[in-house]
């Protein structure tokens, strides 16, 4: 079984603040995606990142892909109080001999306080 | 378009009892799978499918069943619940058989209690 460990688990901040979340395995990940979960509903999907190197940005949203596909990052700029949610990291090892086998970090709970 | 719909919602169970947890699909989507979602521990692959007839194994498969005769429905069955079972159960759907770049598209989730 693949390991991706996420962290922070909790992020509590005030609007307007910066935060990162990280997204690490000891395995090279053929892909990576990040989702989003408010309560009460399932995940949706925020960026999927496939090449080392790789940086996504979604309005105040940073995405990075490590060099060697074996981490990834979440960076928020000035955050704000609609941000507060559950962060899940998301990845495929192996390529396609592994498809179907989407492991899921544990996720980060962040609370954005007005 | 509805995307992915679970039902129930939610259920209670008392320990030993049966139940299958139902999910369908009107994207035509190929890729087919359940997770459960428990506190601290992310979502665990429970089951998959890569298409009609053909099933496997996630990561915690002890205590649960699938088939998948048709490509719109993939129903999980406990057979005999146990409190360890408690969990938020997510039914998720991809266009691709290789996930490797498809994006998932989960349900809304199906609550239960096993007491």
């Amino acid at each position: 079984t693949q390991l991706l460990e996420q962290s922070p688990q909790f992020l509590s901040i005030q609007e307007g603040e910066n935060l990162t979340v990280y997204c690490n395995s000891s395995s090279v990940f053929s892909s990576l995606q990040w989702y989003r979960q408010e309560p009460g509903e399932g995940p949706v999907l925020l960026v999927t990142v496939v090449t080392g190197g790789e940086v996504k940005k979604l309005k105040r949203l940073t995405f990075q892909f490590g060099d060697a596909r074996k981490d990834s990052s979440l960076h928020i700029t000035a955050a704000q109080t609609g941000d507060t949610g559950l962060y899940l990291c998301a990845g495929a090892f192996g390529g396609g001999t592994s498809y179907g086998k989407l492991t899921f970090g544990q996720g980060t709970i962040l609370t954005v306080h007005p | 378009n509805a995307g992915v719909t679970q039902t129930p919602k939610f259920q209670v169970l008392k320990t030993g009892q049966s139940m299958t947890l139902q999910c369908a699909q009107d994207m035509n989507h190929e890729y087919m799978s359940w997770y459960r979602q428990d506190p601290g521990m992310g979502l665990r692959l429970i089951h998959y499918s890569v298409g009609a007839g053909i099933t496997d194994q996630g990561e915690v498969p002890n205590g649960y069943n699938v088939s998948r005769s048709t490509t719109e429905d993939f129903p999980l069955r406990l057979l005999s619940a146990a409190p360890s079972q408690t969990s938020v159960y997510f039914c998720a759907s991809s266009y691709s058989s290789r996930v490797t770049y498809g994006e998932l598209f989960f349900g809304e989730g199906s609550r239960l209690t096993v007491l």
